[in-house]
This record gives structure tokens, sequence and C-alpha cells, in this order.
């Protein structure tokens, strides 16, 4: 039973380019969560999904990023156009409603 | 003001000591988890609280609800212990806030 695979592991990434962070849930799971933890910061909130549904993307810069979790294959972060400030962790968590909340391992990006 | 507060920011103990880490919110919640983040590593989930205690080795979480307030324990720290523990707290409508975490030193 797998657990939330995240890839890339890690990224890297020139300014301007796109970055795209994939993300499959635990097998039955279908509520997608995006966080993102900065250097010698908290995890921060991004985007709330469940399959084919945005359903909270308060924590989500309002340019340049977006999120989705289509009926079939993993959630996508895209983020287009990256600069420096960009670079972090991005952890992928998944969970089926009140359950314990499983996290991947993290994408680390890295903008140069 | 963050919705999850959690004390102390730093903690450094002796290998053996008992451990108190607190969490307290502000929201109303369905579920508190407490999570364990190595350095450089990923994050686990130590438990899932929503109400009463929990036991798993030496790790206890407790939450009394009506003051909002949990707490993780460990008993018999040991140098392994050493990493950041993160309260979340999960809100009606699934949406989860995070504490600021916890980085615990466990000196041998």
């Amino acid at each position: 039973n797998a657990g939330v695979m995240q890839n890339p592991r890690h990224l890297v990434r020139r300014r301007g380019q796109e970055a795209r962070l994939r993300c499959s849930p635990m097998k039955g799971h279908s509520h997608v969560y995006w966080y993102r933890q900065l250097p010698e910061e908290g995890l921060k909130f991004m985007v709330y999904l469940q399959k084919e549904n945005i359903i909270d993307e308060s924590g989500m810069p309002k340019e340049r990023f977006s999120a989705e979790f289509p009926k079939e294959g993993p959630s996508i972060l895209r983020i287009q156009q990256v600069v420096r400030g960009d670079s972090a962790a991005y952890f992928c968590a998944s969970s089926q409603g009140i359950s314990p909340l499983h996290f991947g391992n993290g994408t680390r990006l890295t903008v140069t | 003001k963050n919705e999850v507060e959690q004390s102390p920011q730093n903690l450094t103990a002796q290998e053996g000591e008992f451990i108190t880490i607190n969490c307290s919110y502000s929201v109303g919640i369905s579920a508190l988890h407490w999570l364990q983040q190595h350095p450089g590593g990923g994050i686990v989930s130590l438990f899932m609280l929503s109400s009463g205690k929990k036991k798993h080795g030496r790790l206890i979480a407790t939450i009394n609800i009506q003051e909002k307030h949990s707490s993780l324990h460990i008993t018999a720290s040991h140098p392994r212990d050493s990493a950041v523990y993160i309260c979340a707290v999960l809100r009606t409508g699934n949406q989860f806030y995070f504490g600021t975490g916890t980085s615990l030193t466990v000196i041998p």
C-alpha cells in the first residue's frame, strides 16, 4: 500500500521556466492538500483539492501558480515563470475526510 | 495572529528527560494532528485526536476540546527524537491550519 508519492524529489529551474510538481495520493484518498515550506519557516497551506474540484485556494499566490486534481492521474502543482522566491519545499498530503493525514516526501524546488 | 500557536519554539533536552510540547488553537476543529518532521526529511503523522488521549510507544498526545489545547509528551527522550514537531488542526470544510513547529534537540 504505497503512501503519498511526490515527484520529482528535487527540481532545479532557471528563472522564467515552468515547474510542474506531481502528487499521487494514497489509495482511496480523494482529498489532496499542497503546502509550501520556505527555508527556516513553517508549513503554509496553499490549496485543497478533491477530484476535479478546487475546494480552497486561499493560500495560493494569485499569479503564476495553479493546481489541478484530475479524475485520472496525479494532482499537479504548476508554477509558471518561476522566480528565486519560489525556491522552497513543496509538500503534498492526502486524506479521506476526517482521517489521518499522510504526507509525501516533498519536492525541493531550486530556482537559479 | 495565528489560529494555531505552539510552545516552546525551540527545546533542548538531555537524553532520558520527559518532554512536553503545547498547542493552543482559537478555532473550532473536528480533529487535531501531531506531525513530526526530521531535518531534510519528510513529514510523518504521529497522532490524530478528536478527544481524550492517545499513546504510541513513548509518545502520548492529549487534547482538551473545551480549553482548545493539546499536548504532546515524550517519555524517556532519545536523540533520535530530535525533530520538528508540528500541530495541525482540521477545521470544518477540511481545511488544515498549522502551528509553526517546535524544534526539539535531545542531547546524549
